[in-house]
């Protein structure tokens, strides 16, 4: 069965320190995934993507995510955290489904970043 | 900015009746999906729309309903109004395609309130 997991559902860092938001996922087939965040009261933005090129995806607002098959991981770094970070992260899985592509949800991490 | 735009943004209905949401999708795009996000939960899969039919569905009974229109515009219908449906509902819009990937544009979402 597919599945995601997002390891923390909370995460606290103060500014300007690393964050890593951690996501497993478990599939039988070499999926897509994906990282959104949402910020409060908005809707869902995407931060990143894999799909099968480069293992080590770079996306908007200074976030990385590596994928590595041995590990089934699909981890969201950040090298320094700003306070606008402050949201709401899924990992999510993208996979066929016929003429379909059904994507599997994380339950979110919260992220807060004290100054 | 996703190009996604939702109508309206907040509404309060009461229970038993009927609300219809509005979507239209980004420019390009031929596929729309409906997500019903609950106060802190993620976002739960209710149905997809590929060239005006219902192509996917989530686990959520048939008061919820939806149509999209030739112009990839779409509507989510539910009626019979209870508690529990109140929730933010996203509508994502992507582009189907023979190597379509899963990625998705969100709307900032339309904010229901039962009472």
């Amino acid at each position: 069965a597919q599945s995601v997991t997002q390891l923390d559902s909370h995460v606290s860092v103060s500014e300007g320190t690393p964050v890593l938001l951690r996501c497993n996922y478990s599939s039988s087939y070499s999926p897509s995934l994906f990282w959104y965040v949402q910020h409060p009261n908005k809707g869902l933005q995407l931060l990143l993507k894999y799909t099968s090129a480069a293992t080590l995806v770079k996306g908007i607002n200074g976030f990385e995510a590596e994928f590595k098959k041995s590990e089934t991981s699909f981890h969201l770094t950040k090298p320094s955290a700003h306070m606008s970070d402050a949201a709401e992260y899924f990992c999510v899985v993208s996979l066929n489904a016929g003429n379909n592509r059904k994507l599997i949800w994380g339950l979110g991490t919260s992220l807060a970043v004290n100054p | 900015e996703t190009g996604v735009t939702q109508s309206p943004t907040h509404l309060i209905k009461t229970r038993g009746q009927q609300v219809t949401l509005r979507c239209s999708s980004q420019s390009g795009h031929n596929t729309v999906s409906w997500y019903q996000q609950a106060l802190g939960q993620g976002p739960q899969f209710i149905f997809q729309y590929y060239r005006e039919e219902e192509n996917g569905r989530g686990n959520f009974p048939p008061r919820f309903s939806g149509l999209q229109f030739p112009n990839y515009s779409s509507e989510l219908n539910v009626n019979a109004l209870e508690l529990d449906d109140s929730a933010l509902y996203l509508c994502a819009s992507s582009l189907y395609s023979g190597r379509n990937t899963g990625e998705l544009f969100f709307g900032e979402g339309s904010r229901l309130t039962v009472l």
